[in-house]
């Protein structure tokens, strides 16, 4: 079984800290995928990952893809209560036989306050 | 809006009737992926189409549940008999696979969250 371990799985900032989201797995992504849900919707895609040691940014988040494509991270400059909600990364495992379903970490909830 | 749209958003029904949810996907997209999440829990895969053909299903979809895309545009689950542990938010997700420089980047639609009584 391929897991995805996501951490923390709390946080709870004041507004204009910064903060790191962390994604792990033993197996190899062949991408991998961030996520922001908010209560009582689906997930909206923030980023997609591919190539090893890719960084990727949008406005204050920084997304990177580590050198073995094992482990991804989600970096927040400066956040604002309007970034609360539930962070969900999501890998696609390479190999094996699958047709490109997604498996989901627990997903970090953050809660920034003004 | 041209996004993923699932019908209905909530239901609410008793143990043991047969219940079903429908998704459409974006438009051009051929691949259809249904998914699960309970509260404080990633989505679990369920079952994915490639067009009209069912191509994978997950363990977790029990002979209860029966998922059909006929036409290979909208997309239909029933869950028959449903159970307290059937409770959960079911989403729905369509992608267009790795055609057009796509690296099979998933959409998901608002989801139906079921509560069984």
């Amino acid at each position: 079984t391929q897991l995805l371990e996501q951490s923390p799985q709390f946080l709870s900032i004041q507004e204009g800290e910064n903060l790191t989201v962390y994604c792990n797995s033993s197996s190899v992504f062949s991408s991998l995928q961030w996520y922001r849900q908010e209560p009582g919707e689906g997930p909206v895609l923030l980023v997609t990952v591919v190539t090893g040691g890719e960084v990727k940014k949008l406005k204050r988040l920084t997304f990177q893809f580590g050198d073995a494509r094992k482990d991804s991270s989600l970096h927040i400059t400066a956040a604002q209560p309007g970034d609360t909600g539930l962070y969900l990364c999501a890998g696609l495992f390479a190999g094996g036989t699958s047709y490109g379903k997604l498996t989901f970490g627990q997903g970090t909830i953050l809660t920034v306050h003004p | 809006d041209t996004g993923v749209s699932q019908d209905p958003r909530h239901k609410i029904t008793k143990r043991g009737q047969n219940v079903t949810f429908r998704c459409d996907p974006i438009s051009e997209h051929n691949r259809l992926y249904w998914y699960r999440q309970t509260l404080g829990q990633g989505p679990e895969f369920l079952t994915y189409f490639q067009n009209e053909a069912q191509l994978e299903k997950s363990r977790l979809l029990s002979d209860r549940f029966s998922a059909e895309r006929p036409k290979g545009s909208f997309s239909t689950l029933e869950i028959q008999r449903t159970e307290q542990g059937d409770s959960a938010m079911y989403l729905c997700a369509s992608s267009l696979g790795w055609a057009r420089g796509s690296y099979n980047e998933q959409f998901f639609g608002p989801g139906t969250r079921l509560t069984v009584l």
